[in-house]
């Protein structure tokens, strides 16, 4: 089974600033895939980003991207130029590419300060 | 307009009492899911479906129960059996493995 540990339950921002949040997991897979999500206050889930593990080059997404190191297994999302609509809790999460469900971290909240 | 409905968005729940929340998706996906979030806990898989009529158990799916007669509708029974049944239940789909999840908007399910 995989795991994902968000080591920051709370992380604060000033707007146009960058802010890292961290993400962690563990697998024994060589093949997986990698997520970020956003949960806003209204609670719907939304996709940020995806990387496939195969993949060396980091996820990009407009403000969004992210530090993948596989061999220390760290998946990271980094947002510049932060704006008061990311304040959200941000998940980060897995899946093997033999499995169907994710597996979620339990979140970072972040604040986003003008 | 594609996408997944969750109905209702609030539901109360008594003693003794099993409640079903409704999942549908016109998005043709194949997977289906539901995951329990709680306050500091993240999402937890409670079960999913690859296919239709078929199902597998998640990490916490002691009290719940499931049903994939449709390929569009993955419900989920909330028994008696599950004793703290407060949480915001999510349902999601996908095309299928290793393919990001679509959510939909979410049950918020208390006990009166």
């Amino acid at each position: 089974a995989q795991t994902v540990t968000q080591s920051q339950p709370e992380m604060s921002v000033q707007e146009a600033e960058t802010v890292t949040l961290s993400c962690t997991y563990d697998t024994s897979e060589s093949d997986y895939y990698l997520f970020w999500y956003k949960q806003p206050p209204s609670r719907q889930m939304i996709l940020v980003i995806r990387q496939e593990a195969y993949k060396q080059q980091n996820a990009t997404e407009n403000r969004f991207s992210v530090n993948f190191q596989k061999a220390a297994k760290s998946f990271s999302l980094k947002i510049s130029d932060s704006q008061l609509g990311d304040a959200a809790m941000y998940f980060c999460a897995s899946v093997s590419n033999s499995g169907y469900a994710l597996n979620f971290g339990k979140g970072t909240s972040l604040l986003v300060t003008p | 307009d594609g996408g997944i409905t969750q109905s209702p968005k609030y539901l109360f729940r008594k003693e003794g009492q099993n409640v079903t929340l409704s999942c549908e998706q016109n998005l043709n996906h194949d997977a289906m899911y539901w995951y329990r979030q709680d306050p500091g806990q993240g999402l937890r898989l409670i079960y999913y479906s690859q296919i239709v009529n078929d199902f597998q158990k998640g990490d916490i799916a002691e009290g719940y129960s499931v049903s994939r007669e449709k390929k569009e509708s993955f419900p989920l029974t909330v028994t008696s059996a599950q004793k703290n049944p407060t949480a915001f239940y999510l349902c999601a789909s996908s095309w299928g493995r290793g393919e990001k999840l679509f959510f939909g908007s979410g049950t918020q399910l208390s006990v009166l």
